[in-house]
């Protein structure tokens, strides 16, 4: 079993949607969730980054953590064609000293 | 100001040469990493260092070592580069010892020839 699963997509919604990007994960140490955008040919860019369970928002994006499920979700509103990225779920440990990554879903808005 | 910065972008380079990739950070962070993303955009960790020293090596083959001359740069050598070595990596930092957020670099595109 991966640790991090994530649907690799591609996504395709319209302008305005509501996106639902998800992971699962299987060890139940890690405490801190993060969702990174990666633009074609450029580095994943921390969008997100919540401590254990909860709901962060940020503007357009919202994180949720679900620790009892291992279930991490990003939602996008009012989706922009400048969303169109690959997403990747990363999570982490302070104990284990480095990030596990999701296998990044691609995400396509079309105007 | 970049934050993470790596060196050089673009990489081509025939089988059996040696190479090295730089990296330095600004952001006072004390953990570095280097990762490997393949042609699925899969991003693996390869090696983690903190405050200088070797805390991560995720079953690397010994042709690659890192070398970190203080806890601002981490650069990787690769010995006898090998077709499959073609791949997309990725320096990056967090603060204290790692395991939270990461700030990546750009990237450095090796293509193995």
């Amino acid at each position: 079993q991966k640790e991090v699963e994530q649907d690799p997509g591609p996504l395709s919604v319209p302008e305005g949607a509501i996106v639902s990007l998800n992971c699962t994960y299987s060890n139940s140490a890690f405490q801190y969730f993060m969702w990174y955008r990666q633009y074609s040919r450029k580095g994943p860019e921390l969008l997100m980054y919540t401590y254990s369970s909860g709901n962060k928002e940020d503007g357009r994006f919202t994180a949720q953590v679900d620790k009892s499920s291992k279930y991490i979700s990003l939602f996008i509103r009012d989706s922009q064609p400048s969303d169109s990225a690959t997403y990747l779920c990363a999570i982490g440990d302070t104990g284990f000293q480095k990030l596990v990554f999701g296998t990044g879903t691609r995400l396509l808005v079309s105007p | 100001d970049t934050a993470v910065s790596q060196t050089p972008k673009y990489l081509v380079t025939q089988m059996g040469n040696d190479k090295s990739i730089k990296c330095e950070q600004n952001l006072g962070h004390d953990t570095m990493y280097w990762y490997k993303q393949d042609s699925k955009k899969f991003l693996k960790i390869m090696f983690s260092y903190n405050n200088k020293e070797l805390i991560i090596n995720e079953t690397v083959p010994n042709r690659f070592s890192p070398k970190s001359p203080d806890k601002a740069h981490l650069n990787l050598h690769i010995n006898s580069l090998e077709l499959g070595d073609s791949a997309v990596y990725f320096c990056a930092s967090s603060p204290d010892t790692g395991g939270t957020e990461a700030f990546f670099g750009q990237g450095t595109r090796l293509t193995v020839v």
